[in-house]
């Protein structure tokens, strides 16, 4: 499968932004998704951009996609204590039915009080 | 509501003893994934299944079996556990196309000792 980076972690303070950067491979990729993981949960979908989109928000969520860098990043105004969690980015693909999708690593979110 | 379920939510077994863990969900979804998730390596995709008698294998399907029989269900085997396949599991369900997300279960915690 294609690599999808992202840091291991991030340490924010409360009401300050929080920014998650994730790094793909594929530029076939259809969809980028960002997905959110609390202690003890599943994964649960918080956003996701379309290729050939620049931006997206959604309340205090902001995507924001380079296609020519294949760089996707994550803006969390105003960020909470329950915005804790572990943040995934995926990435898909499809072709001729066939659907993948690749996950990244994972950044782990620390709101500090 | 839309589900996807899990059985068993925790296991610990031994070394070579054979195991299932049952997916099952609600939605009439084509598409079924089975991931394991490791500390510092995010999601690996080990089977899917693009819908009924049709599964392919993903990233890491060594040492894995799954069957597709019925739409609904998706169950992991391990026919000979080690203890390398002691993570954390999760399957998921979408539509095929679109923007439509992955649906997580809740993940199986699997020890084998």
């Amino acid at each position: 499968g294609e690599d999808v980076e992202q840091s291991l972690f991030l340490s924010v303070r409360e009401g300050d932004s929080s920014v998650i950067n994730c790094t793909y491979t594929d530029s076939s990729s259809t969809y980028l998704y960002w997905y959110k993981q609390e202690p003890g949960a599943g994964l649960q979908l918080l956003t996701y951009i379309f290729s050939n989109m620049d931006m997206k928000q959604d309340q205090r969520l902001t995507v924001l996609l380079n296609k020519k860098d294949k760089h996707l990043s994550l803006r969390i105004a105003d960020t909470q204590t329950g915005d804790s969690a572990i943040y995934f980015c995926a990435e898909r693909e499809e072709s001729g039915g066939y659907q993948k999708v690749t996950f990244g690593t994972g950044t782990k979110l620390q709101v500090i009080p | 509501e839309a589900q996807v379920t899990q059985n068993p939510r925790y296991l610990i077994t031994v070394t070579g003893k054979k195991l299932t863990v049952t997916c099952s969900q609600n939605m009439n979804h084509e598409y079924m994934s089975w991931y394991r998730q490791d500390p510092g390596l995010g999601l690996r995709q080990i089977y899917y299944s693009m819908n009924v008698e049709v599964t392919d294998k993903g990233d890491v399907p060594e040492g894995y079996k799954v069957s597709r029989k019925e739409k609904r269900n998706f169950p992991l085997i391990l026919e000979s556990p080690s203890p390398n396949q002691t993570s954390l599991y999760f399957c998921a369900a979408s539509k095929r196309g679109g923007s439509e997300t992955q649906y997580f279960g809740p993940g199986t915690r699997l020890l084998v000792l």
